[in-house]
């Protein structure tokens, strides 16, 4: 089975600018979570989805927003670029957030932002 | 590699030993644990993981050790091996009820091993 694809691996933007991230789910699962991972705050929590709806959301500013297609595939979309917004982008993928044990989310490799 | 935070603790075993990795939750509430192993370059890879009606689950050359009453959490690697080398995160969970909430990731700890 495949596993969780990002796209792009990496980016440069320049401040001001928005970008948008790809991420294709492991066949079958149907709810998507993004991360956001620097080396000063660790991996934080931005938000998750199932169904095409957002279920959850971490403490980030309005800038920082998502979507779920109907075909599980998620995006992530960040306006107004700061230079504090490079970092690396994880999406991961569980089988259902609706049944015990299914918690178990499988990363992708990240897409790789730097803002200049 | 791109996960490694400025002061990550920091954990060298020599090839063939034992390795513990240590960490500390934050939440009481929290039922469910995970740990990932994160290589240079690549997303978190997942080991192993606990709900908190358990205080240990064997997986292979792995063990994870959970002690509620003083909230925290262990990771056991047998016979540690070069290809272990990576930086390690626990995280939990707290479940809403049958729903789950998103995973709260600790800052991790880097094993080297010392061929």
């Amino acid at each position: 089975k495949a596993g969780v694809t990002q796209t792009p691996r990496y980016l440069i933007k320049t401040r001001g600018q928005q970008v948008t991230l790809s991420c294709s789910p492991i066949s079958g699962h149907r709810s998507v979570s993004w991360y956001q991972q620097t080396p000063g705050q660790g991996l934080q929590f931005l938000f998750e989805y199932f169904s095409e709806t957002q279920r959850n959301k971490g403490n980030f500013p309005g800038r920082f927003s998502g979507r779920q297609f109907s075909n599980s595939r998620s995006e992530m979309n960040v306006s107004t670029l700061e230079l504090g917004d490079s970092a690396l982008y994880l999406c991961a993928s569980s089988g259902s957030i609706q049944i015990q044990g299914q918690g178990r989310r499988y990363f992708g490799p990240g897409t790789r932002l730097t803002v200049t | 590699g791109e996960s490694v935070g400025l002061h990550l603790p920091t954990l060298s075993v020599q090839e063939g030993d034992n390795s513990i990795i240590n960490c500390a939750y934050s939440n009481s509430a929290s039922d469910y644990f995970i740990w990932y192993k994160q290589e240079s370059g690549k997303g978190p890879q997942f080991i192993i993981d606990i709900r908190s009606n358990m205080d240990k689950r064997q997986g292979q050359r792995v063990t994870v050790l959970l002690n509620k009453t003083v909230k925290h959490l262990s990771l056991q690697i047998a016979a540690t091996q070069p290809g272990d080398s990576a930086v390690y995160f626990c995280a939990e969970m707290i479940s809403y009820g049958g729903s789950q909430g998103n995973l709260i990731f600790g800052k991790g700890t880097k094993l080297s091993v010392k061929p």
